[in-house]
């Protein structure tokens, strides 16, 4: 099945400077990639995602970037904000009619130091 | 609001015990995916049903089964429990039966003792 590593664990930056998790999978098939923000105690909830005929996607100060070839995906937040403090995880998926949900990476705690 | 509903919020129960946890999806939503969430096995995904079938099954015990009523709510039971299934049970639901646009719930907290 399907197993997704991701980096790092802790991601400590200065308010302002721009953040970025790594994520690598290890089925070629899945072709779905979200990112899911979760606040302590909070449901997980999507902030962006990628389909693997896409190379990148942004939405304001997140983007997303998808490397087929080397089956790895990356989150980039920039500018950060005290409100990004969160644990961001990272899934895979063969999407688009898979019926068999998403594998998610261990999870990145992002601390925004002021 | 995610308009996906989990009851209870809560849950403490003992050892050897069964519960059953409720989840309804969005309106218009017609799959429903069960995930645990634990400190060590991070958020696994357990099941799957679309319109009242089971679609696909991931990590789940063979103590825990699910069920997917004609109005959509599905149900997830927890058998026999042991301290280790302690965790936040998360439900999510999507129109179609894939991961686009997945929503999640709020959870439910079990606290086994």
């Amino acid at each position: 099945g399907e197993n997704v590593e991701q980096h790092p664990s802790t991601l400590s930056v200065q308010e302002g400077d721009s953040a970025v998790i790594k994520c690598t999978y290890s089925d070629s098939a899945s072709n779905y990639f979200p990112w899911y923000k979760q606040e302590l105690g909070k449901r997980p909830q999507l902030i962006i995602d990628i389909r693997s005929n896409v190379g990148e996607k942004k939405d304001q100060r997140i983007a997303v970037t998808l490397n087929k070839t080397a089956k790895h995906f990356s989150l980039h937040i920039t500018e950060t904000q005290p409100e990004d403090s969160a644990v961001y995880f990272c899934a895979a998926s063969l999407g688009g009619g898979g019926a068999d949900g998403l594998t998610f990476g261990k999870g990145t705690h992002l601390i925004i130091q002021p | 609001d995610s308009g996906v509903t989990q009851t209870p919020k809560h849950l403490i129960t003992a050892t050897g015990q069964r519960v059953t946890l409720r989840c309804s999806p969005r309106s218009g939503d017609l799959s429903v995916y069960w995930y645990q969430q634990s400190l060590d096995q991070g958020l696994q995904f357990l099941i799957h049903y679309y319109n009242g079938e089971e679609r696909a099954k991931g990590n789940i015990l063979e103590r825990f089964s699910a069920q997917q009523f004609p109005d959509l709510h599905s149900e997830l039971n927890l058998s026999s429990l042991e301290l280790g299934d302690s965790a936040l049970y998360f439900c999510a639901s999507s129109v179609v039966s894939g991961a686009y646009g997945y929503t999640f719930g709020s959870g439910t907290r079990l606290t086994v003792v």
